[in-house]
């Protein structure tokens, strides 16, 4: 099966500084890579995602980039604010085959944005 | 409906009792997927339905864990026999028809056992 591995586990930031979180996966039929935003008590929030058809992906502070070649992927926040502190989760799905469909998480970054 | 809902929120039980766990999915999705979630980790899949047929079970960790969509709609979660191990936050996601698209998690059941 799938494997998600995710680093680092923590990262501290000031407020207006970027956040990088990095993540590598090892099955090749992967072609669908989404981001997770998780704040404490709730459920999973989808906050960008990008298909293994394309390189990079941007929408507004974030942006993710796809390395099919080296299977890893990474999450950029840039001008980061308090409210983005929470756990966020990498994942990876591949369309086929008996597994198709199931979401492959990482176990996750807590990121901390100091005012 | 505004988002894909769970109940209870919070479940205390005593080891050895039988819980069942709700997720109402987003109006009209087709695709529902129950994830556990152990305290510092990432989601890991337990099943899917597609309408009222569990097309994967394969994730489910024993026999003692049941899942049921009956009319397609609302799904119900039930753990028998619950041990320690159990306890974990379990979420509901569903996505609107297929399972290429994206989820949509709920905000989960956190379920404690005693």
């Amino acid at each position: 099966g799938e494997n998600v591995e995710q680093h680092p586990s923590t990262l501290s930031v000031q407020e207006g500084d970027s956040a990088v979180i990095k993540c590598t996966y090892s099955d090749s039929a992967s072609n669908y890579f989404p981001w997770y935003k998780q704040e404490l008590g709730k459920g999973p929030q989808l906050i960008i995602d990008i298909r293994s058809n394309v390189g990079e992906k941007k929408d507004q502070r974030i942006a993710v980039t796809l390395n099919k070649t080296a299977k890893h992927f990474s999450l950029h926040i840039t001008e980061t604010q308090p409210e983005d502190s929470a756990v966020y989760f990498c994942a990876a799905r591949h369309d086929r085959g008996s597994t198709l469909g199931r979401l492959y998480f990482g176990r996750g970054t807590q990121l901390t944005v100091w005012p | 409906g505004a988002g894909v809902s769970q109940s209870p929120r919070y479940k205390v039980a005593k080891r050895g009792q039988d819980v069942a766990l709700r997720c109402d999915p987003i109006s009209g999705h087709v695709s529902l997927f129950w994830y556990q979630q152990a305290l510092g980790q990432g989601p890991e899949f337990l099943t899917y339905f597609q309408n009222e047929a569990q097309l994967d079970k394969s994730g489910l960790p024993s026999d003692r864990f049941f899942a049921e969509r009956p009319e397609g709609s609302v799904s119900t979660l039930k753990i028998q026999r619950t041990q320690q191990e159990d306890s974990a936050v379990y979420l509901c996601a569903s996505s609107l028809v297929e399972v290429r698209e994206t989820q949509y998690f709920g905000p989960g059941t956190r379920l404690l056992v005693l």
